[in-house]
């Protein structure tokens, strides 16, 4: 069972990137999917959702309007694709998984990825 | 917007009972899970649903909750167990981690 995120870099303000994040050994379309971002010293902060069935789709306030998460079944991945990024975008972007129970149940985040660096600056 | 509220920092001597809260507006009427997070590694799942353990957890690590607090306890607190802790409230319309309590194992 694995996760592994890809795409960070180094952007400048304004800018744009697309992580994207490679599920194996286990049924993906089983799987909701989320990007979880921790700043430099900082704590975790929920980014972005999408379930499996539905691909119905939610972000935080922070980035509503610049970042759009989607996935693609066939391939087993999740993407993320950040744009007009701002200096306090920069951080570790984590994929997660948590199993599709349903709207009314929830069984945490069980897997994770060893996260992708984002930095914004000019 | 709603908010879930943790310790920075919490210390506990070795083999004691370390408790770790996490507080917000009707956090019972939501799911609470909890991460550890060591330095340089990604988060680890530790508790969800309130109370259950996923495979693979040590049973010295449990879970609560009650009215608007979240409760994380670790019985017999090892060195190993230093580490970054965040609560996670979920419902359909939430989703939001704490800010993250440090525990010194000292």
């Amino acid at each position: 069972v694995q996760l592994v995120e890809s795409g960070g870099g180094l952007v400048k303000p304004g800018g744009s990137l697309r992580l994207s994040c490679a599920a194996s050994g286990f049924t993906f379309t089983n799987y909701n999917m989320n990007w979880v971002r921790q700043a430099p010293g900082k704590g975790l902060e929920w980014v972005s959702s999408i379930t499996s069935r539905s691909g119905d789709k939610y972000y935080s306030n922070s980035v509503k309007g610049r970042f759009t998460i989607s996935r693609d079944n066939a391939k087993e991945s999740v993407y993320l694709e950040m744009n007009s990024l701002r200096a306090d975008d920069t951080a570790v972007y984590y994929c997660a998984r948590d199993a599709d129970v349903g709207a009314t149940d929830y069984f945490g985040m069980d897997v994770w990825g060893q996260g992708t660096t984002v930095t914004v600056s000019s | 917007s709603y908010e879930v509220t943790q310790p920075p920092s919490v210390s506990v001597s070795p083999g004691q009972t370390a408790t770790i809260t996490c507080s917000g507006d009707e956090l019972g009427d939501k799911y609470t899970c909890w991460y550890q997070q060591k330095p340089g590694q990604s988060p680890v799942l530790v508790i969800y649903q309130h109370n259950k353990r996923p495979s693979g957890i040590p049973e010295r690590f449990s879970g609560s909750t009650s009215g608007n607090t979240a409760t994380l306890t670790i019985s017999g607190t090892q060195a190993m167990d230093e580490a970054d802790y965040y609560c996670q409230a979920w419902d359909i319309s939430t989703v939001l981690f704490g800010g993250g309590t440090k525990l010194t194992v000292l």
